[in-house]
């Protein structure tokens, strides 16, 4: 099956510095990637949807300007973390959907970042 | 607007059989989606319904009526390793998936 890999896997930060979280698809190309926000005993949180070669979509409530999305390639979107909080830490993942599989492919999940800002 | 609902929590017990119950209001329909997380875990895909019936896939089953808004994902000969929570998702009208808040799952010996 599809793989999505994230790197890097957890990260601990000082508060106030940034942190780059890369997803990859590894053997399919992926017009849109999706980065999800999960809290510890919570459903998934669709923070932002990356396109390829155009801005990202950003749901209500989540700051562009905080966290950067770029989706440069077929097979890499990156998220960026600035001035990172206390209150940002929570493990990220991105999903990638087939360009194959048009709009309706099942997302691929990568296996998430743990996210720890002290 | 898009609901889904499913239960909180539900324990089995190891080798029993077990239906999660999933209901949803979307103003189209584009299939429904169930996952499985462990905890930690991104989720990994278990099942696709876009007609109605239900679709076997070794243990798991995965039933959808769409004049009822209502899927269930069946899960028989339960294993320790089953334990995790299971969500279900819908595409909406832009292909995104909402999802529902998840059913975390006890198995007990």
């Amino acid at each position: 099956g599809a793989v999505v890999s994230q790197h890097p896997s957890w990260v601990i930060c000082k508060s106030g510095t940034s942190v780059k979280i890369e997803c990859r698809s590894l053997d399919f190309q992926a017009t849109t990637m999706f980065w999800y926000r999960q809290f510890p005993k919570q459903s998934l949180m669709l923070m932002a949807t990356s396109n390829e070669g155009s801005k990202a979509t950003y749901e209500q409530g989540v700051e562009k300007d905080k966290f950067l999305i770029n989706h440069a390639s077929l097979t890499l979107s990156t998220l960026t973390v600035t001035s990172a909080h206390p209150e940002d830490s929570s493990f990220y993942i991105c999903s990638a959907r087939d360009l194959l599989a048009g709009d309706m492919g099942e997302q691929y999940f990568g296996p998430g970042t743990r996210l720890t800002v002290t | 607007g898009q609901n889904i609902d499913q239960p909180t929590e539900m324990t089995a017990t190891e080798g029993a059989i077990v239906q999660i119950n999933c209901t949803y209001q979307t103003s189209g329909f584009n299939g429904l989606f169930w996952y499985q997380q462990h905890a930690g875990e991104a989720p990994t895909f278990l099942s696709y319904n876009v007609l109605d019936g239900l679709e076997e896939k070794g243990r798991f089953s995965s039933f959808l009526s769409r004049s009822k808004g209502y899927s269930y994902l069946l899960l028989k000969e339960l294993q320790m390793k089953d334990s995790a929570s299971y969500l279900c998702a819908v595409p909406d009208s832009n292909y995104q998936l909402i999802w529902g808040a998840g059913t975390k799952l006890i198995i007990k010996p």
